[in-house]
């Protein structure tokens, strides 16, 4: 079993609608989850982290975590063609450790 | 643009070579993590430099090394290469360590193609 589990996708949805992504994990130890969106060809960009369980909340984008179920997920509210790429969860055991990532789903937004 | 910097963009080389990509981080970030991207593994870690001093190891082959050097940059080299050894090769930055600072940066990525 992989420690991060990710939905395979592809994910395809109109200009607007709301996108839900999903992450699984195993290890326990994992403290801080993290959200990446990675276009083509491009690094991965860090969109967001959160700390333990909880919600975040950044603009148009919604972190939660659920440490009891071991589930993370991302929200994107009212999605843009912009928003089309590939996004990836992290996680780390602390500050200053490696990530370890799902191997992402790539979402296209359509007008 | 997140600071930090990989060179070069593209190489290509063929079995048995060796190789070497090059990362600068973020001005004032003292680790330097490596990771390899493929198709079929996804982002997968490989070795963590904090302040020149190795800090921790993944999956990292035999035939890969790297270091950091007094300035803080870093470089991966990668030694008789073989075809699944194409990838993308990207470094990332974090801040100095402490419980606020799990981020990581990370530069453009190498793509390293093997023939």
């Amino acid at each position: 079993q992989k420690e991060v589990e990710q939905d395979p996708g592809p994910l395809s949805v109109p200009e607007g609608a709301i996108v839900s992504l999903n992450c699984t994990y195993s290890n326990s130890a994992f403290q801080y989850f993290m959200w990446y969106r990675q276009y083509s060809r491009k690094g991965p960009e860090l969109l967001m982290y959160t700390y333990s369980s909880g919600n975040k909340e950044d603009g148009r984008f919604t972190a939660q975590v659920d440490k009891s179920s071991k589930y993370i997920s991302l929200f994107i509210r009212d999605s843009q063609p912009s928003d089309s790429a590939t996004y990836l969860c992290a996680m780390s055991a602390g500050a200053n450790s490696k990530l370890t990532f799902g191997k992402g789903i790539t979402l296209s937004v359509r007008p | 643009d997140s600071g930090v910097t990989q060179t070069p963009k593209h190489l290509i080389t063929a079995t048995g070579q060796r190789v070497t990509l090059r990362c600068s981080p973020r001005s004032g970030d003292l680790s330097v993590y490596w990771y390899q991207q493929s198709l079929d593994q996804g982002l997968q870690f490989l070795i963590q430099y904090y302040n020149g001093e190795e800090r921790a190891k993944g999956n990292i082959l035999e035939r890969f090394s790297a270091q950091q050097f007094p300035d803080l940059h870093s470089e991966l080299n990668l030694s008789s290469l073989e075809l699944g050894d194409s990838a993308l090769y990207f470094c990332a930055s974090s801040p100095r360590g402490g419980a606020a600072s799990p981020e990581q940066y990370f530069g453009p990525g190498t793509r390293l193609t093997v023939t």
